[in-house]
This record gives C-alpha cells, structure tokens and sequence, in this order.
C-alpha cells in the first residue's frame, strides 16, 4: 500500500459545478496536509494547508481533514475554467525529518 | 525576494554521457529535494537533504543517479551514463521547516532533460 493514494482522474466538470478531490493516507505521524496547483509546464504550488483535522476556507477553496478516516479533501466552489489543473495532496511526516510525501495529483478539467 | 533557480533550464545530451543539474534553493532553507517528473506523470520523489541529518536517498532510481549539497545551500544531482528513460524534467524545492509553520515547498522552474 502506498504511503499516499490518489486518483490519477483526469476528472472533467463542468464550469460553475463543485469539485471534490481526495487523497487517502496509511501513515499516522503525517501531520501538516497541503494542496498544490500545478499548471501544465509549471511546477508545483502550494494552495492550502491544514494542520490536523478539521477545515480550512480560502474564497472558493475549501480543505478538509479527517484524521480519524485518514482522509483529507479539496473542495472548489464554482469552479472556473482556469482552475484547470494538476491538485498534487501532499503531508508532512514528523517522524521522517519532517519530509513531504506527494499524492500522485489528480488531473482536473473544468469544461466551459 | 529570490525564488528556487535551477539550470540549465534545457539539456540535450547523448546517451551514456554524464550530466550535472544545479539548484539553488531559498537562502535559509533548511530542506532541499529533488523530484522526476516525466510528462503526464506524477512527482517521482529522488532524494532529500534535511539540515545537517543524513539524506534520504530512498527515492534515487539507481546507483548512476546522486546528489550534493554544499555548505548547505547549492545542491547538484548527476546522472552518470544517461539513458533514455532518464528523459524528464528534474524539478528542485526548497523549504524552511520549523515550529508551527507547514513546511511549505517552493519549487524551481525545472530543467527539461533530453536524452537522445
């Protein structure tokens, strides 16, 4: 079982529509919980973090953690064609020199 | 202020030959890691300088692939007969680990990796 599992998608909505990614995870030392943005051809950055559980609201943006389900969520509201993108989930390991462990990104497709 | 620099931005280079990639991480970050990404695919995870602890190697590929970072600043990793499947954009990020804060990586632009 991998570490951090992601569905790869690519997941297509349609503008305006609620879009729902996840990430599950095995490790129970991960505490900080990080979303990336990658654009195509771009690398990574960094959207929101939440540390441990609960939720976390930014505009449009809303990421939630359950610790207990070790399941962490990126919800987008009214999704935009320019939210188009790789979201990469990504944790922080305390007990690894904090190292940062990425999902594999899911490949989003928001349709005008 | 600066971000992560990385270069060359582009390297063509034939197979077998050795190639040096240069990243220049945020000055005062702690952490510097380097990441494979072939086109389409998710981060491939390579290595990890933390501080002054050991790296973490587990994600090197192969003995041909290896990494510095001096003075804990500038890092090189090298590929030593490249081959094709070495193809990819190798991409570096740096961050600042401390007390309350996420972490949080900020990533270079890459170098695009051409083995021909």
């Amino acid at each position: 079982q991998k570490e951090v599992e992601q569905d790869p998608g690519p997941l297509s909505v349609p503008e305006g529509a609620i879009v729902s990614l996840n990430c599950t995870y095995s490790n129970s030392a991960f505490q900080y919980f990080m979303w990336y943005r990658q654009y195509s051809r771009k690398g990574p950055e960094l959207l929101m973090y939440t540390y441990s559980s609960g939720n976390k609201e930014d505009g449009r943006f809303t990421a939630q953690v359950d610790k207990s389900s070790k399941y962490i969520s990126l919800f987008i509201r009214d999704s935009q064609p320019s939210d188009s993108a790789t979201y990469l989930c990504a944790m922080r390991d305390m007990n690894r020199d904090d190292k940062i462990i990425f999902g594999k990104g899911t490949r989003l497709h928001i349709l005008p | 202020g600066a971000g992560v620099s990385q270069s060359p931005s582009n390297k063509v280079t034939e197979k077998g030959k050795d190639v040096e990639l240069r990243c220049d991480p945020i000055s005062g970050h702690t952490a510097l890691y380097w990441y494979r990404q072939s086109l389409g695919q998710g981060l491939e995870f390579l290595i990890y300088f933390q501080g002054n602890s050991a790296p973490d190697k587990s994600g090197l590929p192969s003995d041909r692939f290896s990494a510095e970072r001096t003075g804990g600043s500038v890092s090189t990793l090298t590929i030593q007969r490249t081959q094709q499947e070495d193809s990819a954009v190798y991409l570096c990020a740096s961050s600042l680990v401390s007390f309350g804060t996420s972490g949080q990586q900020y990533f270079g632009p890459g170098t695009r990796l051409t083995v021909t």
